[in-house]
């Protein structure tokens, strides 16, 4: 499986947009770029995915580099529910494979 | 908003009983998962499930374990015969496929699995 690598932690201000980064230069051209977080005590839960391009949701923004060895997971305006360990995740077939979790970031946010 | 549904939300065993852990997929989900997590570890794979059969499994995932989804709605995970290195959270997901073929996986709530 190609690697990512993500800070171990981060801090960040709340209403403040954060910027989490991963790297993952083994990526294939096949592979999905796929961003979890699991809030405490709780599951994972899906934040994100994108191939190539930039993508938008409801609840986060995926800038991927144009030679996709990076990507950042940009939450617009941190919210203190959004403190949790974020994952970036790399998937050869869109995500129906089982994830390989790495050890993530762990994001604080400070009131 | 449907979710997955995980029982029971906490389970102790002695060392070498048998456990089965209950899931309840989202209904018109397609792909089942089992994961665990060791205290203060990573989420690790231990199998997916598909077209009503293992279609990946990790190392972890050995001839202790199997995985059944008996009645059209619930997905289980059995341990044989527990060891205390089971002691973990155990995770049920499931995924319906997107558009594009990709697929997000939607995790249930846990199950603590304490082993004595």
């Amino acid at each position: 499986d190609a690697k990512t690598t993500q800070p171990n932690s981060m801090e960040s201000n709340e209403e403040e947009p954060v910027h989490l980064p991963c790297n993952h230069s083994t990526i294939s051209g096949t592979d999905y770029i796929h961003w979890y977080r699991q809030l405490p005590s709780q599951g994972p839960e899906y934040v994100i995915h994108g191939l190539t391009s930039n993508v938008n949701n409801r609840m986060a923004s995926l800038a991927i580099a144009e030679d996709r060895k990076s990507s950042t997971l940009i939450l617009h305006r941190a919210t203190l529910r959004d403190a949790a360990v974020y994952y970036c995740i790399l998937s050869p077939r869109g995500g129906a494979d089982g994830l390989t979790f790495g050890k993530g970031t762990h994001l604080i946010i400070q009131p | 908003e449907p979710e997955v549904t995980q029982t029971p939300s906490h389970q102790v065993t002695q060392m070498g009983q048998e456990v089965i852990l209950r899931c309840v997929p989202i209904s018109n989900h397609l792909y089942f998962y089992w994961y665990r997590q060791i205290l203060g570890q990573k989420v690790e794979f231990l199998v997916s499930f598909y077209n009503n059969e293992i279609s990946e499994k990790s190392e972890i995932f050995d001839d202790q374990f199997s995985v059944e989804r008996p009645d059209g709605s619930n997905f289980t995970l059995k341990i044989r015969s527990t060891k205390l290195e089971d002691s973990a959270m155990y995770f049920c997901a499931s995924s319906a496929r997107l558009a594009g073929g990709l697929v997000e996986q939607f995790f249930g709530p846990g199950t603590r699995l304490t082993v004595l």
